[in-house]
Parts: structure tokens; C-alpha cells; sequence
């Protein structure tokens, strides 16, 4: 149950588009169509963006998106804002029947 | 309002115990995936283990397997995380959280979260 792989740190200005990659395996995130993002900001409860790779849960900004290629999901967000900066953990169900979460990365809006 | 409210944290050994209880409100407990999710002060977001609202089908990250059990009392509303032989590295923040319907396509996607209940376990 290895953590699934993201980047530490990404960052984007005002108005432009970033791309967060989830690296897994054949037996998580290449097995399953069960990839969630989420999104956390200091001192608050994560809050899902994205769930089953791309579709969005009621009230979620149509500025994200996700995708899966293989073993790589991503998360898209367009038309960067202030209030997008926070930490962003991807998740996936696993083979073993079990979920695991990626390391998290820290979306900086400069 | 759909609320999930964590207790039982609290500071223990090394090699000592602890049961965290969850309890539920504002949706019916027994049509939901229940989920422990934990996060170390500074670090990310650890899945601890998951278990029907009915108590059956529970399964655990390797890191806990053998020394955590969970349970789910439906009269009460209430999910349960018995963990014994704690470690330094148990140490964080427990959070419980719904997970999809029983039956859904799928049951690991996490919309509500309860505030947490913070166990320490240092000598």
C-alpha cells in the first residue's frame, strides 16, 4: 500500500491553468475508475473536487477537472484564483480492497 | 444537517489502547461506507479503514492490520475504531468520514468529513 505519487508543490498566477499528476500502479489508480481529489486549506476538513476521475460533485467550480491515462490521474484547474490555494490530496481504491491516498501537494496562486 | 462527531481521543503509551467512536446524524447510518482517515500534525492524509454501516465488510491499511478492529453499532449511530498496540507513529488527527452508499458505484468517495479527534501516543 505505497502512497499514490503527486509533486510537492505546484504553483500558477492569477488566470492561468496548472496540472496536478497522482502516480499509482495497475492495482490502484491503472485498475480502477475510483479517483477522487480533494482539496484542504489550513485548519479545515479536506472537501472532494473530483470524484471517480472526472466528474464533479454538486457546487464544485466547473474550473476543475480530472483525467486518467494509465496509471497517471491529474487535476486540472483553469482559470487560477486566490482562493484555489490550499494542499491537494488525490486518492484511489486499491486491489486489496483497501483506498490510499497520494503524499499531497501545495497549489501556491503567486 | 448531516453531522459526524468524533470523541475518545485522547494521549496513551507506546503498546497502550484507545476507542474512538463516531457518531452519526442527519442521514440513515446503515445505507453508508464508514471510513477512518487520519492526518499527523503537518502531514498528509493517511485512509486508516472502512467498514458498512452494518458492520460487516471492514478492511485496514497494512500499517494498522492485526492491531486496530472496527465496528459500527446502527442503534446508536456510531462506528467504533478499537486500536491497541499504539505507536509513536499512530500519532494524529482522526478523522471519520462518509463514505458512498452501500451498493453505489463507488463507496470510497469522501463527502463528509467530522472535525477529527487528535491521539498522541508518547512516552
Amino acid at each position: 500500500q505505497s502512497a499514490l505519487t503527486q509533486p510537492a508543490s505546484v504553483s500558477g498566477s492569477p488566470g492561468q491553468s496548472i496540472t496536478i499528476s497522482c502516480t499509482g500502479t495497475s492495482s490502484d489508480v491503472g485498475g480502477y475508475n475510483f479517483v477522487s481529489w480533494y482539496q484542504q486549506h489550513p485548519g479545515k476538513v479536506p472537501k472532494v473536487m473530483i470524484y471517480d476521475v472526472a466528474n464533479r460533485p454538486s457546487g464544485v467550480s466547473n474550473r476543475f477537472s480530472g483525467s486518467k491515462s494509465g496509471n497517471t490521474a491529474s487535476l486540472t484547474i483553469s482559470g487560477l484564483q486566490a482562493e484555489d490555494e490550499a494542499d491537494y490530496y488525490c486518492s484511489s481504491y486499491t486491489s486489496s480492497h483497501t483506498v490510499v491516498f497520494g503524499g499531497g501537494t501545495k497549489l501556491t496562486v503567486l | 444537517e448531516m453531522q459526524l462527531v468524533e470523541s475518545g481521543g485522547g494521549s496513551v503509551q507506546p503498546g497502550g489502547s484507545l476507542r474512538l467512536s463516531c457518531t452519526a446524524s442527519g442521514f440513515t447510518f446503515s445505507n453508508y461506507w464508514f471510513h477512518w482517515v487520519r492526518q499527523a500534525p503537518g502531514k498528509g492524509l493517511v485512509w486508516v479503514s472502512r467498514v458498512k454501516g452494518d458492520g460487516t465488510d471492514a478492511s485496514f491499511a497494512d500499517s494498522v492490520t492485526g492491531r486496530f478492529t472496527i465496528t459500527t453499532d446502527d442503534a446508536k449511530n456510531t462506528v467504533y475504531v478499537q486500536m491497541n498496540s499504539l505507536r509513536a507513529e499512530d500519532t494524529a488527527v482522526y478523522h471519520c468520514v462518509r463514505g458512498g452508499q452501500i451498493g453505489s458505484y463507488d463507496p470510497n468517495v469522501f463527502d463528509y468529513w467530522g472535525q477529527g479527534t487528535l491521539v498522541t501516543v508518547s512516552s
